[in-house]
């Protein structure tokens, strides 16, 4: 089946560091990629999303993203994380066959913490 | 523009009974997604319907249903709740003119608490 992986389950990082996140998916149809930021109790906020073309993206709240298919990998940076960036990340995934999409699957998430 | 509603936001029932929870996505979004998201499981596909027409499905059991309006609303019904039900059922809106896939949009969630 194929699948999304977030190998870290938390990470910590201290503010005004970066950051990097990474999610590889399993080989497929052309992958369309996203990032998605959930707060507690809130819903999923898209961050960023490779669709094709230039493989580096900007996203929101100073977010990129580099999708780099040799890898199967689409790792999500920041140079100088904020306390307001404390939240889960999700990677994920629609994999685009002939016949058309299922939907998002979704690695585990990261729990980001940011030490003052 | 008004984001993906969805209602109610919290809900407690019992086990055997049914529950159907709603979703307004995005004006002119013709597509709704609905995703389980559990501390076990993550987040699941259930199922996407786009112009009332049920278009993916996930792997679910057949008590999981859902049916969409022809403003694109969308409900979905549990039937014969389980415990293993209780979870934040999200639902996410697109244009839905790609089936290719698309960018979607995320509600707050239905938080559902099964006893």
């Amino acid at each position: 089946a194929q699948s999304v992986t977030q190998p870290d389950i938390h990470i910590t990082v201290s503010e005004g560091a970066s950051l990097e996140l990474r999610c590889n998916y399993s080989y497929g149809a052309t992958p369309y990629l996203f990032w998605y930021v959930q707060s507690p109790g809130q819903g999923l906020q898209l961050l960023l999303k490779y669709f094709s073309g230039d493989t580096l993206v900007q996203g929101i709240k100073g977010f990129e993203a580099e999708f780099k298919r040799s890898q199967s990998s689409f790792n999500l940076r920041k140079p100088s994380v904020h306390w307001s960036d404390a939240a889960e990340y999700f990677c994920a995934v629609v994999w685009v066959s002939g016949g058309g999409a299922d939907g998002l699957t979704f690695g585990k998430g990261t729990h980001l913490i940011i030490q003052p | 523009k008004a984001g993906v509603t969805q209602t109610p936001r919290y809900l407690i029932k019992t086990r055997g009974q049914q529950v159907t929870l709603s979703c307004s996505p995005i004006s002119g979004h013709r597509s709704v997604s609905w995703y389980q998201q559990t501390p076990g499981q993550g987040l699941q596909f259930l199922f996407e319907y786009f112009s009332e027409t049920q278009r993916n499905k996930g792997n679910f059991p057949g008590r999981f249903s859902g049916r969409q309006f022809s403003n694109s609303r969308s409900e979905m019904n549990v039937s014969t709740l389980e415990l293993g039900d209780s979870a934040l059922y999200l639902c996410a809106s697109s244009l839905g003119a790609d089936a290719n896939g698309e960018t979607q949009y995320f509600g707050p969630g239905t938080r559902l608490l099964v006893l």
